[in-house]
């Protein structure tokens, strides 16, 4: 089946540092890539949605400028969370979505194992 | 708008025992539907989804749901819980015919007593 991939899968930062978190689809091709944030103990919530080639749509109350999206190939997005502070401290999750033409699996969005972000 | 409600954040049942967590979908056009388990600090897993084919739908690790269209219901069971089946579980719906966003519903957390 379809792999979605994360790195790091776990980091701790100061405070005023920034953290690039990778998404990458293993075995295809995705044109679409979501990022969400869990707090704990709650659902997802979706912060972005990443087009290959162009800019991120985010969701309100997001801060662009905050959390860059790139998506510079069909199988890799990236999220940098810039100068991070403690309260951006949560376990971001990034979908990618399967355009294949054929099977189930189409329009499917596959997610990644997650990134636990901790910032002191 | 599209949204999704599960009733219950924490459903606890002994191990063997049936295992029934709710969701409830409000959608202005035909949904897609889908359930997710989530294991500890880990990312979501497709169980199974609704795409106006079968009502009933089966999926991995012997669960099922069934969409209810006059319940506006998609409700998630398994016969027999085992211990393995402890988790967190996401009800969720699509827009767009199934092309657009999810939408998650809060999560449900089984917990399963031996």
């Amino acid at each position: 089946g379809a792999v979605v991939s994360q790195h790091p899968s776990w980091v701790i930062c100061k405070s005023g540092t920034s953290v690039k978190i990778e998404c990458r689809s293993l075995d295809f091709q995705a044109t679409t890539m979501f990022w969400y944030r869990q707090f704990p103990k709650q659902s997802l919530m979706l912060m972005a949605t990443s087009n290959e080639g162009s800019k991120a749509t985010y969701e309100q109350g997001v801060e662009k400028d905050k959390f860059l999206i790139n998506h510079a190939s069909l199988t890799l997005s990236t999220l940098t969370v810039t100068s991070a502070h403690p309260e951006d401290s949560s376990f971001y999750i990034c979908s990618a979505r399967d355009l294949g033409t054929s099977g189930s699996s189409y329009n499917e969005q596959f997610f990644g194992p997650g990134t636990r972000l901790t910032v002191l | 708008a599209q949204s999704v409600t599960q009733l219950g954040s924490h459903v606890s049942v002994s191990e063997g025992a049936l295992v029934l967590l709710r969701c409830n979908y409000s959608s202005s056009v035909p949904p897609y539907l889908f359930w997710y388990v989530q294991y500890p600090n880990q990312g979501l897993q497709l169980l199974l989804k609704y795409t106006s084919a079968a009502t009933l739908v089966k999926g991995i690790n012997g669960f099922e749901a069934e969409f209810k269209k006059s319940e506006t219901s998609f409700h998630l069971t398994k016969p027999s819980a085992h211990m393995s089946d402890a988790a967190e579980y996401f009800c969720a719906v699509s827009d767009l015919w199934g092309q657009g966003n999810l939408i998650f519903g809060k999560g449900t957390k089984l917990s399963v007593k031996p």
